[in-house]
């Protein structure tokens, strides 16, 4: 199974600002998703990030707003931009490792 | 778009009692997916069931696919403290892209 860490693991940001979110994962994987989540809720996709091509966003999510980088197989970054607290979320990014998928711990974010 | 609703929504329970998570849809899946999250952690993976009718074990917990791959359960038998978490179901579209689909999420709470 592979093995995620993320950081910053928490941050409080003032809006109209940006912050962006580091995934780092143990072994080389061609997938990688960034989740949004609310405490105790389900998780919603935002887009899926493969190494090499443009990141795919899903309905509701747009590049403007979450810019995505996957510069190699073991990384990736999600930037929120122009913060609002309605971005206040915990953010996780997974990869697919053998056809199941592996979280990373998130990262929580409170924008005040 | 497709829904993965379960029931219930928050569960408290005592020690030593057994329970059963749903998890519904609509639609068909290639696969589905059980995790589990603890508080300030990712989701991690508990068992992937593939073919219709599949029932997997995992010591006190049983999985269950349904014959039609549209729905599955969790029945935890004799559950401890440390079974406390919110479980999310996932399901992987038949469309491919490895994209999950995930529950509306079941708090379970096991109390001494």
């Amino acid at each position: 199974s592979a093995v995620i860490s993320q950081k910053p693991s928490r941050d409080i940001c003032q809006r109209g600002t940006s912050l962006t979110i580091q995934c780092q994962v143990d072994s080389q994987v061609t997938m990688m998703f960034w989740y949004r989540q609310q405490p105790g809720q389900s998780l919603t996709l935002i887009a899926t990030a493969n190494q090499g091509s443009e990141a795919t966003y899903e309905s509701g999510f747009v590049i403007d707003k979450f810019p995505i980088s996957r510069p190699n197989l073991t990384f990736s970054t999600l930037t929120v931009s122009n913060m609002s607290p309605e971005d206040s979320s915990i953010y996780l990014c997974s990869v697919e490792d053998v056809y199941e998928q592996y979280f990373g711990p998130g990262t929580r974010l409170t924008v005040t | 778009t497709q829904l993965l609703e379960q029931s219930p929504q928050f569960l408290s329970i005592q020690e030593g009692e057994n329970l059963t998570v749903y998890c519904n849809s609509s639609s068909v899946f290639s696969s589905l997916q059980w995790y589990r999250q603890e508080p300030g952690e990712g989701p991690v993976l508990l068992v992937t069931v593939v073919t219709g009718g599949e029932v997997k074990k995992l010591k006190r917990l049983t999985f269950q696919f349904g014959d039609a791959r549209k729905d599955s359960s969790l029945h935890i038998t004799a559950a401890q403290p440390g079974d406390t978490g919110l479980y999310l179901c996932a399901g992987e579209s038949t469309g491919g892209g490895n994209k999950l689909t995930f529950g509306t999420g079941t708090q379970l709470k096991v109390e001494l």
